[in-house]
């Protein structure tokens, strides 16, 4: 059964920092990740994702990630953080071992950029 | 509409009536998912339809829960006598079939109430 894990409940910032954002995965086959992005009373919108290819993705917002099939990592990233995202961020994952196999999310990680 | 929609937007419903929330697709979206996410929780896998093979509803937490889509189209998840715990933001997801469709696409949700 595949599952994400997403260790940190919230991450805090400084703005014009590093940030990162963790994501662990267990999938049967080879993984299809995502990385979305929930700002306050709006829905979920896409950041990025990793199917193939090379293993570092990038996406929207300045935003990137990892791929580490080692480690079995899909960490967020971005160079500089803004206070602009702070939001609440999922991170999720199919199989390819079927094309009818669901996407399950993580439990989300709360990021707030103080200024 | 091109995104994915959700009614009603908000649900306000007393403890033990049964509700329906309604989702509609992006067109020609083969596969639809309902989630539920509790205040500032994460996501909650619930049902997975995809086109005309029989769904993945191993997330529906109790037997009150169920689910239908007509048409390989509209999907509407009902709560039969609902519980205090059922008050959630219920989001539904769309996504389509075949390379470089493997991002899902958020409805706004229907906020659930249940005084």
């Amino acid at each position: 059964a595949q599952s994400v894990a997403q260790p940190e409940d919230q991450v805090n910032v400084a703005e014009g920092n590093p940030l990162t954002v963790k994501c662990t995965y267990s999938v049967s086959g080879n993984p299809y990740l995502f990385w979305y992005v929930q700002y306050p009373n709006r829905g979920l919108q896409f950041l990025l994702k990793y199917i193939t290819g090379d293993n570092l993705v990038k996406g929207s917002y300045g935003f990137e990630a990892e791929f580490n099939k080692s480690q079995t990592s899909f960490h967020l990233k971005k160079p500089s953080a803004l206070v602009s995202d702070s939001a609440l961020y999922f991170c999720a994952v199919r199989d390819d071992v079927s094309s009818a196999s669901k996407i399950i999310f993580g439990s989300g990680t709360r990021l707030s950029i103080r200024p | 509409g091109a995104g994915v929609s959700q009614s009603p937007s908000n649900k306000v419903t007393e403890k033990g009536k049964d509700v329906e929330l309604r989702c509609d697709p992006i067109s020609g979206h083969t596969a639809l998912y309902w989630y539920r996410q509790s205040l500032g929780q994460g996501l909650e896998f619930l049902i997975y339809f995809q086109g005309n093979s029989a769904p993945d509803k191993s997330g529906l937490p109790s037997d009150r829960f169920s689910a239908e889509r007509t048409g390989g189209s509209v999907s509407t998840l009902t709560i039969q006598r609902t519980q205090q715990e059922d008050s959630a933001v219920y989001l539904c997801a769309s996504r389509g079939r075949g390379p470089g469709t493997d991002t899902q696409y958020f409805g706004p949700g229907t906020r659930l109430t249940v005084l």
